[in-house]
């Protein structure tokens, strides 16, 4: 296993589209993480996963965002009707919640333009 | 509302000097990490400290958690071009039965040669 992936590692899209993310997670991690970083600011928790079930979703996430870990395996993450305010890059990581200090290991995210 | 503070947030030296960047919270962690993120990359793990009071080397970067787990610092010595980036701290909040980890807004370092 050679890490978290994501794809695509680029989208551009037009406002009003719809678009999805994968994240492929470590194989023996149970959590799962996505996470929206703009320039220069530190990554913002959007949600997070452990095994199928999603633990927390945050405040900030609209209902436009929607985040999926079907098998407790790789996760989805949808956007629709994008607005130019959801360009930034999305971050996914996972860990594994049984060890004593968990320890997030990042993707290369996906950065998302929309014009 | 920021659950963690960084400062300085932008930090511009000479290559050889030594600097501190700063971790700052008003809430306690079980665990506080530290990444470096690069330009068009996903934040690497540097280092993780638990107890307070803990001290971490890692080469020339020095990493101490405070006493009562709210705060860190980060120094470096010597500092070389390869350091340049942006420094994360993380930590993870209790919360019932589960943690989650959250991150500060960071510390952009760049080292001139």
């Amino acid at each position: 296993d050679t890490g978290v992936s994501q794809d695509p590692r680029h989208k551009i899209t037009k406002r009003g589209q719809n678009v999805t993310f994968r994240c492929d997670p470590i194989s023996e991690h149970n959590r799962l993480y996505w996470y929206r970083q703009t320039l220069g600011q530190g990554p913002e928790f959007l949600t997070y996963f452990q095994n199928e079930a999603q633990l927390e979703k945050s405040r900030l996430l609209s209902d436009r965002f929607s985040a999926e870990r079907p098998k407790g395996s790789f996760s989805t993450l949808e956007i629709q009707r994008t607005e130019q305010g959801d360009s930034a890059m999305y971050l996914c990581a996972s860990s594994f919640s049984g060890a004593t200090n968990e320890k997030l290991f990042f993707g290369s995210g996906t950065q998302l333009s929309v014009l | 509302t920021q659950l963690l503070e960084q400062s300085p947030q932008f930090l511009s030296i000479q290559e050889g000097e030594n600097l501190t960047v700063y971790c700052n919270s008003s809430s306690v962690f079980s665990s506080l990490q530290w990444y470096r993120q690069e330009p068009g990359e996903g934040p690497v793990l540097l280092v993780t400290v638990v107890t307070g009071g803990e001290v971490k080397k890692l080469k020339r970067l020095t990493f101490q958690f405070g006493d009562a787990r709210k705060d860190s610092s980060l120094h470096i010595t010597a500092a070389q071009p390869g350091d340049t980036g942006l420094y994360l701290c993380a930590g993870a909040l209790l919360k019932t039965s589960y943690d989650k980890v959250i991150f500060g807004p960071g510390t952009s370092l760049s080292v001139i040669p």
